[in-house]
């Protein structure tokens, strides 16, 4: 099993809609999660970090957090042109060797 | 003012060149990172630096040697480069606090051709 798992895509979400982003984890005692937006060509950007189980929102974008059931998703309302993006989810895996993992990523697409 | 800076940006080399890749941070960040990311995007970790120390190596060839020689660089150098190492390099840093590390910032990438 992968450490972080996420559906590659693409996702097509028509615009003004809501986009639903997965991501699920391995590592139970996993505390810091993350979303990253990457644009082509370009480095990836943090959108968002969550520690404690339930919903953060910022803006458009709302992650949420379940860790009984090892479960991260980012939603973002009112979908623009402009999040058509590859989305990782990344979580600090480890204990005292803590590293960042990443997922396979899942490509948005807004259509107009 | 970069936050997280690598160079070179593009690196094209033959087969069995030996190359290096610099990064600086001036977050004050603890953590430093290398990442590489394939054709097919996936991000993968190689190695955590943690104030100079190796703590993370992620079964990478041998032929793959970071230098941390302060807390804000870290580098790597690639030994006898192959067709396979070719991919885009991320360079990143984090704060630790206690044993978990914050959100990692990335440089912009090195993208390496071996030819």
């Amino acid at each position: 099993q992968k450490e972080v798992e996420q559906n590659s895509g693409p996702l097509s979400v028509p615009e003004g809609a809501i986009a639903s982003l997965n991501c699920t984890y391995s590592d139970r005692g996993s505390q810091s999660f993350f979303w990253y937006r990457q644009y082509s060509g370009k480095s990836p950007e943090l959108i968002m970090f969550i520690y404690s189980n339930g919903d953060k929102e910022d803006g458009r974008f709302t992650a949420q957090l379940n860790k009984a059931s090892q479960y991260v998703s980012l939603l973002i309302r009112d979908s623009q042109p402009s999040d058509s993006a590859t989305y990782l989810c990344a979580v600090n895996v480890g204990s005292s060797a803590s590293k960042i993992i990443f997922g396979s990523g899942t490509r948005l697409s807004i259509r107009p | 003012d970069t936050a997280v800076s690598q160079t070179p940006k593009y690196l094209v080399t033959q087969m069995g060149n030996d190359k290096s890749i610099k990064c600086e941070q001036n977050l004050g960040h603890d953590t430093m990172y290398w990442y590489k990311q394939d054709s097919k995007k996936f991000l993968k970790i190689m190695f955590s630096y943690n104030n100079k120390e190796l703590i993370i190596n992620e079964t990478v060839p041998n032929r793959f040697s970071p230098k941390s020689p302060d807390k804000a660089h870290l580098n790597l150098h690639i030994n006898s480069l192959e067709l396979g190492d070719s991919a885009v390099y991320f360079c990143a840093s984090s704060r630790r606090t206690g044993t978990e590390n914050t959100e990692a910032f990335f440089g912009q990438g090195t993208r390496l051709t071996v030819v």
